[in-house]
């Protein structure tokens, strides 16, 4: 079992909708929670940071993370076409080691 | 320059080439990562430097060897490299832990 697992997509939504990303994990101990966000032919840029359990909210973006069920979500309101990238979903322990998902496409159609 | 910063951006080498990438970060940060990313996989960490002093070696193989000379710059000697270590190479950088931010990545081809 991959310790980080994320469903490559790919997702195609038309501009406006909502997108929604998850991502299930196996390892109790992860309390640190990120979204990254990599455009085509760039690296990976920080999104969304949490720590433990809840939900939290920049702009059209929303985090939330239920450890219980070992869960995490990303949401996107009002998509954009220049939301069309793949995104990574990244958790660590206490420590400086990132376990990061396989990543998930979302093309956004204008 | 700001933020984290990689040459060359694309490379490509035969198998009995020398090379090396170059990572530069402008944050201030003491910790630097190297990562390979590879088509639908997930990144794959290689090699951690804290305050210039290596802290991980995720089972990279010899033909991939970093050199951390000061906290500000990395670099990822390449020799004898094989066709499967084509990928995305990828630095980051940090200050104490998880928030990392990564520079735009070289693509390296190798024939």
């Amino acid at each position: 079992q991959k310790e980080v697992e994320q469903d490559p997509g790919p997702l195609s939504v038309p501009e406006g909708a909502i997108v929604s990303l998850n991502c299930t994990y196996s390892n109790s101990a992860f309390q640190y929670f990120m979204w990254y966000r990599q455009y085509s032919r760039k690296g990976p840029e920080l999104l969304m940071y949490t720590y433990s359990s809840g939900n939290k909210e920049d702009g059209r973006f929303t985090a939330q993370v239920d450890k219980s069920s070992k869960y995490i979500s990303l949401f996107i309101r009002d998509s954009q076409p220049s939301d069309s990238a793949t995104y990574l979903c990244a958790m660590s322990a206490n420590d400086y080691k990132l376990s990061f998902g396989a990543g998930t496409t979302v093309t956004v159609r204008a | 320059e700001t933020g984290v910063t990689q040459t060359p951006r694309h490379l490509v080498m035969g198998m009995t080439n020398k090379k090396s990438l170059k990572c530069e970060q402008h944050l201030g940060h003491n910790a630097m990562y190297w990562y390979k990313q590879s088509a639908k996989k997930p990144l794959e960490l290689m090699f951690v430097y804290n305050f210039k002093e290596q802290t991980e070696n995720n089972s990279v193989p010899s033909r991939f060897s970093p050199e951390c000379p000061n906290s500000s710059h990395l670099f990822l000697h390449l020799h004898t490299l094989q066709p499967e270590d084509s990928a995305l190479y990828l630095c980051a950088s940090s200050q104490e832990g998880t928030t990392q931010y990564f520079g735009p990545g070289t693509r390296l081809t190798v024939l």
